[in-house]
């Protein structure tokens, strides 16, 4: 009864080949989000979608690009990943933009050699 | 823009011994706070959140205005509680977390 799927749950990529992560969802949620986590840090939002509309973080390279072709999917795609982007990649929705809690996914740990 | 800070990295009890898990946020209005819980290996869940004043696996948070905090109290800490622990606003910003550990 997954309610937010992030596939896969590993991946490895090498350095400088682009990568697409995975995130679907069956909660019909507005809100979809991006978060990277890094061993024994907090998630850091990269970004998320309101519906269609994209809202990027500051500090949010722009080597890390999202798409949300539906309501159900959202796919983040590091362009160049570089050794610092290995990290756990996080999706979440909410029903709504601020207010109410996130659920997450498993998440996906990217690895890149 | 909400802002919480977790003072406390690291949180280490005996099973029995009450815990607190500190929070404090840094902006005007009306907060809206949640607390999530991260086991060992599995997703980030929420734990509480500050509207609905509920107890979860024990586990309580009162917003105090006044000191603006928003801790995370269990009188009486269990193994099972070991976990990351996130303050967070409705929308971005985690906290630092932090990892308690209830030894037994």
């Amino acid at each position: 009864d997954a309610m937010v799927i992030q596939n896969p749950r590993y991946q490895v990529t090498q350095f400088g080949k682009p990568v697409t992560l995975s995130c679907s969802q069956t909660l019909n949620h507005n809100v979809m989000y991006w978060y990277q986590q890094k061993s024994s840090q907090a998630p850091k939002l990269l970004f998320h979608y309101y519906d269609k509309d994209f809202n990027n973080e500051a500090d949010t390279p722009d080597n890390f690009q999202s798409r949300r072709p539906n309501t159900s999917f959202c796919f983040l795609d590091i362009r160049s990943p570089g050794l610092g982007d290995a990290a756990m990649y996080l999706c979440a929705t909410s029903r709504v933009q601020g207010g109410t809690e996130a659920f997450f996914g498993q998440g996906t740990r990217l690895t890149v050699v | 823009a909400q802002r919480v800070t977790q003072p406390e990295k690291l949180l280490s009890v005996f099973k029995g011994a009450p815990v607190e898990l500190k929070c404090n946020y840094s902006y005007s209005g009306s907060p809206e706070l949640f607390w999530y819980v991260q086991y060992s290996r599995q997703r980030l869940q929420l734990l509480l959140r500050h509207i609905s004043r509920e107890s979860i696996k024990g586990f309580t948070a009162d917003l105090n205005k006044g000191e603006t905090s928003f801790h995370l109290k269990k009188p009486f800490a269990q193994e099972e509680d070991s976990a990351m622990y996130y303050c967070a606003p409705p929308l971005g910003t985690f906290g630092e977390g932090t990892q308690l550990t209830v030894n037994p």
